[in-house]
């Protein structure tokens, strides 16, 4: 059974600084993994998705970056602003449902 | 092209009743898949129909249960309440090719609480 692990669970940062999120799971049988932001009572916005043909994935601000055969992804955030303060999760994708991690909260002070 | 939306966007129950919330997908998307969001469990995935029919089901109980419209959309039923059924629930629509070719994309979501 596929499981999602995020590490960490919470993470408060000034603004400006670059991080990384982080997303582990079990079962490298996969067809691609999606990083989701989520704002407060809100649905899901999808980031980016990486095929699992491929390393990594850039949108503006955002890269993320996949190692399948150690069953990790990781999200790098640069320049951090208080408008990227969200939970942020990872699912991936076999051929079940989507699986979810259960996010990171990020802060991102002013 | 309009997204998914779902209705109503919150919902107050009491245990024991029974409640229905509803999801229209995109245009054009003939799957739609439920999800459960709890801060102790997370996102869980509830079930997916596709054509009027439920094509995959996740684990949970009979009280659950859904279905599909000839326009796709798609409608979920809760019976008999219970305090531990209060989340948020999203729906997500696609193009119906199946997992894990399809892309889903996610309404607002509805928050359920039961007092």
């Amino acid at each position: 059974k596929q499981e999602v692990t995020q590490i960490p669970a919470a993470l408060s940062v000034p603004e400006g600084e670059n991080l990384v999120l982080n997303c582990s799971f079990t079962d490298s049988a996969i067809y691609n993994l999606q990083w989701f932001r989520q704002d407060p009572g809100k649905g899901l916005t999808s980031l980016l998705l990486i095929q699992s043909s491929q390393r990594e994935q850039t949108s503006g601000r955002l890269n993320a970056s996949l190692d399948k055969s150690s069953g990790r992804s990781t999200l790098y955030i640069a320049a951090s602003q208080p408008g990227d303060s969200a939970t942020y999760l990872c699912a991936v994708q076999g051929n079940t449902p989507l699986v979810f991690g259960k996010g990171t909260r990020l802060s991102v002070i002013a | 092209k309009a997204g998914v939306t779902q209705t109503p966007r919150y919902l107050i129950k009491t245990r024991g009743q029974q409640v229905t919330l509803s999801c229209s997908p995109i245009s054009g998307h003939r799957s739609v898949s439920w999800y459960q969001q709890t801060p102790g469990q997370g996102l869980q995935f509830l079930f997916e129909y596709f054509s009027e029919t439920q094509r995959n089901k996740g684990n949970f109980p009979g009280r659950f249960s859904g279905r599909q419209f000839s326009n796709s959309r798609s409608e979920m039923n809760v019976s008999t309440l219970e305090l531990g059924d209060s989340a948020l629930y999203l729906c997500a629509s696609s193009l119906g090719q199946g997992f894990p070719t399809d892309t889903q994309y996610f309404g607002p979501g509805t928050r359920l609480t039961v007092l």
